[in-house]
């Protein structure tokens, strides 16, 4: 069965760090581009990350770049984030999504139950 | 940066009606786009790829169309399960969703 399960969510004050990870099981995590994707409380899907099959290429939206690293262990088929100086705008539900070969964002499936991120003093 | 818009907001509709949920595009990206489904309380799940073509495991009455800028998901005859909120994407860019419910 392919599944993502995605652990280290929780509540932290503004500017403190995080990081989230996602165990792959069921397909060699060494073999498809992995991404982060977040939805905000009551909102839509915001692509957040993306990193090659071989962590090679990596792609961050804006608003998260400088802040946020996304990085993986191909011999554990381990996805992870490291989220620094967080902020409130940054509370959400993270993602974790298996994509194609390449960063492009296509085919997003399976996607992980989510990890709950809050930024709140 | 392509903005997708996602039409209607809400679509409220008996079961067993076809529903017709409307995704355009700011620019053409030929059948670049893809299809999910976010059931309440749920992680989204993949229901179309490539405009046209079904995830596996996703039921027949699911259908995608469309190229170029304009794209349609369709449900041939709506079911209770069926509630949920739509969204298309495209690369990094997602629509802001359909929400469909049981009227």
């Amino acid at each position: 069965q392919v599944q993502l399960v995605e652990s280290g969510g929780g509540v932290v004050q503004p500017g403190r760090s995080l990081r989230l990870s996602c165990v792959a099981s069921g397909f060699a995590l060494n073999g498809y581009g992995m991404h982060w994707v977040r939805q905000a409380p009551g909102k839509g899907l915001e692509w957040v990350a993306a990193i090659s099959y071989d962590a090679t290429n990596k792609y961050y939206i804006d608003s998260v770049k400088g802040r946020f690293t996304i990085s993986r262990n191909n011999s554990e088929d381990t996805l992870f984030l490291q989220m620094n100086t967080l902020r409130p705008d940054d509370t959400a539900v993270y993602y974790c999504v298996r994509g194609g070969f390449g960063v492009i964002p296509e085919r997003l499936d399976p996607w992980g139950q989510g990890a709950l991120v809050t930024v709140s003093s | 940066e392509i903005v997708l818009t996602q039409s209607p907001a809400t679509l409220s509709l008996s079961p067993g009606e076809r529903a017709t949920l409307s995704c355009r595009a700011s620019q053409s990206i030929s059948t670049y786009l893809a299809w999910y489904q976010q059931k309440p309380g749920q992680a989204p799940r993949l229901l179309i790829y490539d405009a046209s073509n079904r995830a596996t495991g996703i039921p027949a009455r699911f259908s995608g169309s469309g190229s170029g800028t304009d794209f349609t998901l369709t449900i041939s005859r709506l079911e209770p399960e069926d509630i949920a909120v739509y969204y298309c994407q495209q690369r990094s860019t997602f629509g802001g969703g359909t929400k469909v419910e049981i009227k």
